[in-house]
Protein backbone atom coordinates (compact mmCIF):
# COMPACT_ATOMS: atom_id res chain seq x y z
CA UNK A 1 0.00 0.00 0.00
CA UNK A 2 1.00 3.49 -0.42
CA UNK A 3 2.57 5.37 2.49
CA UNK A 4 4.09 8.23 2.86
CA UNK A 5 6.68 8.58 5.78
CA UNK A 6 7.60 12.25 7.33
CA UNK A 7 10.61 13.06 9.39
CA UNK A 8 10.22 13.80 12.87
CA UNK A 9 9.34 17.34 14.63
CA UNK A 10 11.94 20.15 14.82
CA UNK A 11 12.92 22.93 16.88
CA UNK A 12 14.54 25.68 14.78
CA UNK A 13 15.47 29.29 15.94
CA UNK A 14 14.77 32.58 13.69
CA UNK A 15 16.79 32.75 10.78
CA UNK A 16 17.67 28.80 10.52
CA UNK A 17 16.98 26.81 7.90
CA UNK A 18 14.90 23.41 8.13
CA UNK A 19 14.83 20.40 6.33
CA UNK A 20 11.80 17.94 5.79
CA UNK A 21 12.03 14.18 4.33
CA UNK A 22 9.16 12.42 3.08
CA UNK A 23 9.82 8.70 1.79
CA UNK A 24 7.11 7.63 0.05
CA UNK A 25 6.77 3.24 -0.72
CA UNK A 26 4.13 1.18 -2.60
CA UNK A 27 4.16 2.91 -5.80
CA UNK A 28 6.68 4.09 -8.70
CA UNK A 29 8.27 7.53 -6.84
CA UNK A 30 9.29 8.76 -10.21
CA UNK A 31 5.62 8.25 -11.60
CA UNK A 32 3.71 10.88 -9.47
CA UNK A 33 4.15 14.73 -8.39
CA UNK A 34 4.67 15.33 -4.55
CA UNK A 35 3.37 18.27 -3.56
CA UNK A 36 4.10 20.27 -0.18
CA UNK A 37 1.40 22.10 1.76
CA UNK A 38 1.79 24.07 5.15
CA UNK A 39 -0.80 24.26 7.63
CA UNK A 40 0.15 26.78 10.50
CA UNK A 41 -1.47 26.63 13.85
CA UNK A 42 -5.50 26.88 14.13
CA UNK A 43 -5.40 27.76 10.39
CA UNK A 44 -5.86 26.07 7.01
CA UNK A 45 -3.69 24.72 4.37
CA UNK A 46 -1.59 26.27 2.17
CA UNK A 47 0.44 25.24 -0.74
CA UNK A 48 4.00 25.16 -0.91
CA UNK A 49 4.66 23.89 -4.44
CA UNK A 50 5.77 20.58 -6.16
CA UNK A 51 8.04 18.70 -7.57
CA UNK A 52 8.58 16.46 -10.57
CA UNK A 53 10.60 13.48 -9.17
CA UNK A 54 11.13 11.94 -12.06
CA UNK A 55 12.89 15.04 -13.54
CA UNK A 56 13.48 17.31 -10.54
CA UNK A 57 11.47 20.13 -11.46
CA UNK A 58 10.00 22.47 -9.38
CA UNK A 59 7.52 25.26 -8.89
CA UNK A 60 6.78 27.09 -6.08
CA UNK A 61 4.05 29.58 -4.56
CA UNK A 62 5.00 33.01 -5.02
CA UNK A 63 4.84 33.44 -1.48
CA UNK A 64 7.77 30.97 -0.49
CA UNK A 65 10.08 31.85 -4.05
CA UNK A 66 13.66 32.50 -2.53
CA UNK A 67 12.84 30.62 0.50
CA UNK A 68 12.28 27.20 -0.20
CA UNK A 69 13.98 24.09 -2.45
CA UNK A 70 12.58 21.02 -3.00
CA UNK A 71 14.56 18.45 -4.25
CA UNK A 72 14.32 14.23 -3.96
CA UNK A 73 16.73 11.02 -3.72
CA UNK A 74 14.97 8.49 -6.30
CA UNK A 75 17.61 6.24 -5.15
CA UNK A 76 15.59 5.91 -1.37
CA UNK A 77 12.40 7.20 -2.94
CA UNK A 78 12.28 10.19 -0.67
CA UNK A 79 11.37 13.77 -1.61
CA UNK A 80 12.77 16.67 0.98
CA UNK A 81 11.50 20.30 1.72
CA UNK A 82 13.56 22.54 3.20
CA UNK A 83 12.76 26.18 3.94
CA UNK A 84 15.38 28.13 4.97
CA UNK A 85 15.41 32.20 6.77
CA UNK A 86 13.04 31.04 9.37
CA UNK A 87 10.54 33.44 10.96
CA UNK A 88 8.06 32.67 14.24
CA UNK A 89 5.00 32.79 11.47
CA UNK A 90 6.64 29.53 9.65
CA UNK A 91 5.69 27.22 12.56
CA UNK A 92 3.51 24.81 11.18
CA UNK A 93 2.63 21.35 10.02
CA UNK A 94 4.32 20.61 6.64
CA UNK A 95 2.59 17.80 4.85
CA UNK A 96 3.59 16.38 1.65
CA UNK A 97 1.63 15.17 -0.30
CA UNK A 98 1.42 12.74 -3.66
CA UNK A 99 -0.17 13.95 -6.78
CA UNK A 100 -0.82 12.34 -9.51
CA UNK A 101 1.31 12.23 -13.08
CA UNK A 102 1.05 15.86 -13.59
CA UNK A 103 1.14 18.97 -11.79
CA UNK A 104 -2.68 19.41 -12.14
CA UNK A 105 -3.82 15.81 -10.77
CA UNK A 106 -5.20 15.89 -7.53
CA UNK A 107 -3.91 14.56 -3.79
CA UNK A 108 -4.71 10.64 -3.51
CA UNK A 109 -2.48 10.25 -0.07
CA UNK A 110 -0.70 12.28 2.19
CA UNK A 111 1.74 11.92 5.02
CA UNK A 112 1.52 12.49 8.46
CA UNK A 113 3.05 16.04 8.57
CA UNK A 114 5.77 17.37 10.34
CA UNK A 115 5.42 19.90 12.87
CA UNK A 116 8.56 22.68 12.39
CA UNK A 117 8.35 25.36 15.60
CA UNK A 118 10.44 28.63 15.01
CA UNK A 119 11.04 30.41 18.41
CA UNK A 120 13.98 31.94 19.89
CA UNK B 1 -3.68 34.31 -8.73
CA UNK B 2 -6.52 33.79 -7.97
CA UNK B 3 -8.78 32.79 -4.68
CA UNK B 4 -10.95 30.27 -3.48
CA UNK B 5 -13.52 31.70 -1.04
CA UNK B 6 -15.50 29.22 1.30
CA UNK B 7 -17.95 30.11 4.00
CA UNK B 8 -16.00 29.79 7.54
CA UNK B 9 -18.57 27.46 8.90
CA UNK B 10 -21.86 25.65 8.52
CA UNK B 11 -23.55 23.35 10.62
CA UNK B 12 -26.31 20.99 10.15
CA UNK B 13 -28.46 18.31 12.28
CA UNK B 14 -27.68 14.51 11.58
CA UNK B 15 -29.48 12.97 8.74
CA UNK B 16 -29.81 16.66 6.82
CA UNK B 17 -28.32 17.54 4.00
CA UNK B 18 -25.70 20.85 3.96
CA UNK B 19 -23.89 21.93 0.87
CA UNK B 20 -20.66 23.54 1.21
CA UNK B 21 -19.34 26.47 -1.82
CA UNK B 22 -15.98 27.54 -3.00
CA UNK B 23 -16.24 30.56 -5.39
CA UNK B 24 -13.45 31.28 -8.07
CA UNK B 25 -12.52 34.96 -7.55
CA UNK B 26 -10.96 34.75 -11.44
CA UNK B 27 -11.20 32.39 -13.99
CA UNK B 28 -13.81 30.02 -15.16
CA UNK B 29 -14.19 27.19 -12.41
CA UNK B 30 -15.13 24.83 -15.12
CA UNK B 31 -11.61 25.40 -17.05
CA UNK B 32 -9.77 23.59 -14.10
CA UNK B 33 -10.47 21.08 -11.95
CA UNK B 34 -11.54 20.99 -8.31
CA UNK B 35 -11.00 18.46 -5.78
CA UNK B 36 -12.59 18.65 -1.87
CA UNK B 37 -10.25 17.58 1.31
CA UNK B 38 -11.40 16.26 4.49
CA UNK B 39 -9.66 17.18 7.54
CA UNK B 40 -10.73 15.60 10.98
CA UNK B 41 -8.79 17.41 14.09
CA UNK B 42 -5.44 16.15 14.60
CA UNK B 43 -5.38 14.02 11.15
CA UNK B 44 -3.84 14.59 7.91
CA UNK B 45 -6.23 15.82 5.31
CA UNK B 46 -7.92 12.95 3.44
CA UNK B 47 -9.47 13.64 -0.43
CA UNK B 48 -13.39 12.83 -0.51
CA UNK B 49 -13.92 14.51 -3.85
CA UNK B 50 -11.53 14.95 -7.20
CA UNK B 51 -12.24 16.39 -10.78
CA UNK B 52 -15.42 18.01 -9.70
CA UNK B 53 -17.44 15.17 -8.81
CA UNK B 54 -15.42 11.88 -8.70
CA UNK B 55 -15.76 10.36 -5.44
CA UNK B 56 -12.65 7.97 -4.39
CA UNK B 57 -13.26 4.80 -3.54
CA UNK B 58 -14.12 4.02 -0.05
CA UNK B 59 -16.02 7.55 -0.27
CA UNK B 60 -19.41 7.07 0.97
CA UNK B 61 -22.15 8.24 -2.23
CA UNK B 62 -23.58 10.41 0.56
CA UNK B 63 -20.82 12.92 -0.53
CA UNK B 64 -21.18 14.60 -4.41
CA UNK B 65 -19.70 17.61 -5.69
CA UNK B 66 -20.76 19.94 -8.40
CA UNK B 67 -19.74 23.17 -10.14
CA UNK B 68 -21.86 26.15 -11.34
CA UNK B 69 -19.98 28.16 -13.70
CA UNK B 70 -22.95 30.97 -13.68
CA UNK B 71 -21.93 31.76 -9.99
CA UNK B 72 -18.21 30.47 -10.75
CA UNK B 73 -18.11 28.30 -7.80
CA UNK B 74 -18.09 24.36 -6.70
CA UNK B 75 -19.72 22.70 -3.96
CA UNK B 76 -19.78 19.81 -1.82
CA UNK B 77 -22.56 18.37 -0.57
CA UNK B 78 -23.22 15.42 2.20
CA UNK B 79 -26.34 14.03 2.80
CA UNK B 80 -27.70 12.04 5.41
CA UNK B 81 -25.22 13.91 7.85
CA UNK B 82 -23.40 11.82 10.52
CA UNK B 83 -21.86 12.82 13.26
CA UNK B 84 -18.29 11.37 11.81
CA UNK B 85 -18.41 13.93 8.94
CA UNK B 86 -17.85 16.82 11.35
CA UNK B 87 -14.79 18.42 10.41
CA UNK B 88 -12.77 21.36 7.95
CA UNK B 89 -13.11 21.40 4.51
CA UNK B 90 -10.91 23.07 2.10
CA UNK B 91 -11.74 23.18 -2.06
CA UNK B 92 -8.64 23.43 -3.82
CA UNK B 93 -8.01 24.16 -7.94
CA UNK B 94 -5.03 25.59 -9.85
CA UNK B 95 -4.15 27.85 -12.84
CA UNK B 96 -1.61 27.33 -15.21
CA UNK B 97 1.10 25.90 -12.51
CA UNK B 98 0.12 26.90 -9.09
CA UNK B 99 -2.02 25.56 -6.62
CA UNK B 100 -4.54 27.40 -4.65
CA UNK B 101 -6.29 25.87 -1.30
CA UNK B 102 -9.59 27.50 0.08
CA UNK B 103 -9.55 29.09 3.41
CA UNK B 104 -11.55 26.29 4.68
CA UNK B 105 -15.07 25.54 6.08
CA UNK B 106 -15.78 23.99 9.54
CA UNK B 107 -18.70 21.44 9.42
CA UNK B 108 -19.93 21.37 12.97
CA UNK B 109 -23.04 18.56 12.59
CA UNK B 110 -25.05 19.13 16.00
Amino acid sequence: QVQLVQSGAELKKPGASVKVSCKASGYAFTAYYMHWVRQAPGQGLEWVGWINPHSGGTNYAQKFQGRVTMTRDTSISTAYMELSRLRSDDTAVFYCARGGGGYWAPVAYWGQGTLVTVSS
Amino acid sequence: NFMLTQPHSVSESPGKTVTISCTRSSGSIVSNYVQWYQQRPGSSPTTVMYEHNQRPSGVPDRFSGSIDSSSNSASLTISGLKTEDEADYYCQSYDSINWVFGGGTKLTVL
